[in-house]
């Protein structure tokens, strides 16, 4: 059984630019969870998809979005970084019925300068 | 929406040492986890427990659901247990989880 994979494990952008992380959810889960953590700080709820519909947003503007495919894979796109965006991003999945709880990855380390 | 408050927000103990973490949730939930967060940044797993006790080698937990809390063990701690505990919750089948603030712990030698 594998686990959550994340990449890319770091990452550093220029404010303004565009970036796109990706997420292999726990074989069997369905649902894919993404949080951000800024330093010092738990992780907040940005939104969540399940069978490739968003099924929950956090307090995030709508320039960050998402994907969920088929194979249940996820991507987190944030478009004109800022500053603030530098945070660690995790990924988590979890079965439908959110049973057994979620798994989380070892997250991508955003930079923006 | 539900909150999550975790005590205390820091804890130094010696190598050996026995620790209790509380987290209190303000709403009924039918999730609860507690994780450990690594100094490379991954949360770790440890417990699944909306209800009940567990228990896992030298750690173990117990939630009181009716009471809205959650209690963390941790005995005979070492150097490898430092790092930050969230507990984190949801209330209904498939919902997001909230995280609460964390307790950070440092094991000393």
């Amino acid at each position: 059984e594998t686990g959550v994979t994340q990449s890319p494990t770091h990452l550093i952008k220029t404010r303004g630019q565009q970036v796109t992380l990706r997420c292999s959810s726990q074989s069997g889960h369905n649902t894919v969870s993404w949080y951000q953590q800024a330093l010092g700080q738990g992780p907040q709820f940005i939104f969540q998809y399940y069978r490739e519909e968003e099924n929950g947003r956090g307090n995030f503007p709508p320039r960050f979005s998402g994907l969920q495919f088929p194979n249940y894979s996820s991507e987190l796109n944030v478009n004109a970084l800022e500053l603030d965006d530098s945070a660690l991003y995790l990924c988590a999945s979890s079965s439908g019925t959110g049973l057994y709880g979620y798994t989380f990855g070892s997250g991508t380390r955003l930079t923006v300068v | 929406g539900i909150q999550v408050e975790q005590s205390p927000p820091d804890l130094i103990l010696q190598e050996g040492a026995n620790s209790t973490l509380r987290c209190n949730f303000s709403d009924s939930v039918n999730n609860l986890q507690w994780f450990h967060q690594n100094p490379w940044g991954q949360l770790i797993n440890l417990f699944y427990i909306p209800s009940g006790t567990k228990q896992n080698g030298r750690l173990s937990a117990t939630t009181v659901a009716t009471e809205r809390y959650s209690l963390l063990y941790i005995s005979s701690s070492q150097t490898t247990d430092s790092g930050v505990y969230f507990c984190a919750v949801s209330n209904s089948g498939n919902t997001p989880l909230v995280f609460g603030k964390g307790t950070r712990l440092s094991v000393i030698a």
